[in-house]
């Protein structure tokens, strides 16, 4: 079975600085897929970025980029410039391809609360 | 556009008792899922469905159930509620290729 690991239970950062969340996995599958989610108190889950393992560009979406290691396993964002309403927690995930066995749907980790000082 | 949405957002079931969560999408996905989310912990999967009459477990499928009659509609039924199913439940979409999945906006469900 799939494992995703968060090893960050919280991160604190001034707003306007950078700050980098870890996310390791462990999985024999060789082509599959890895997000970030943001839920706010609120619940929602929102993607913040995704990116598929096939791809060896990083994946970017304006102040948020990740750090994709596929042999290392590791799947890291960066919050750029962070603003106030980017506190929330932080949930990476994986997704097995569609012709993988198992079942389908995401692993998630933990979760890293991140909170933002003005 | 409604997107994914759960019926009860909140809900106090006594043990014993049993309920349905209501999930419905109107944007005509094929894929739909079932997870639970306890107190300071990840979302873990409990069923999904690849498309109308088609259903499979997840990690967390015991003392649940599901079904799955239309594209629209994937209840999650509870048959006798126990303490341990106090959770926050999300449903969620997905089309078919490789997207990302759009949830609902959860249901709290506590069990005393």
């Amino acid at each position: 079975a799939q494992t995703v690991t968060q090893s960050q239970p919280e991160m604190s950062v001034q707003e306007a600085e950078t700050v980098t969340l870890s996310c390791t996995y462990d999985t024999s599958e060789s082509d599959y897929y890895l997000f970030w989610y943001k839920q706010p108190p609120s619940r929602q889950m929102i993607l913040v970025i995704r990116q598929e393992a096939y791809k060896q560009q990083n994946a970017t979406e304006n102040r948020f980029s990740v750090n994709f290691q596929k042999a290392a396993k590791s799947f890291s964002l960066k919050i750029s410039d962070s603003q106030l309403g980017d506190a929330a927690m932080y949930f990476c995930a994986y997704r097995p391809p569609p012709s993988g066995g198992g079942a389908d749907g995401l692993t998630f980790g933990k979760g890293t609360h991140l909170i933002i000082q003005p | 556009n409604a997107g994914v949405t759960q019926t009860p957002k909140f809900r106090i079931l006594k043990i014993g008792q049993s309920m349905t969560l209501q999930c419905t999408q109107d944007m005509n996905h094929n894929y739909m899922y079932w997870y639970r989310q306890d107190p300071g912990m990840g979302l873990k999967l409990i069923y999904y469905s690849v498309g109308a009459g088609i259903t499979d477990k997840g990690e967390v499928p015991n003392g649940y159930n599901v079904s799955r009659s239309t594209t629209e509609d994937f209840p999650l039924r509870l048959e006798l509620a126990a303490p341990s199913q106090t959770s926050v439940y999300f449903c969620a979409s997905r089309p078919d290729g490789n997207t990302e999945a759009f949830f609902g906006q959860g249901t709290r469900l506590t069990v005393v």
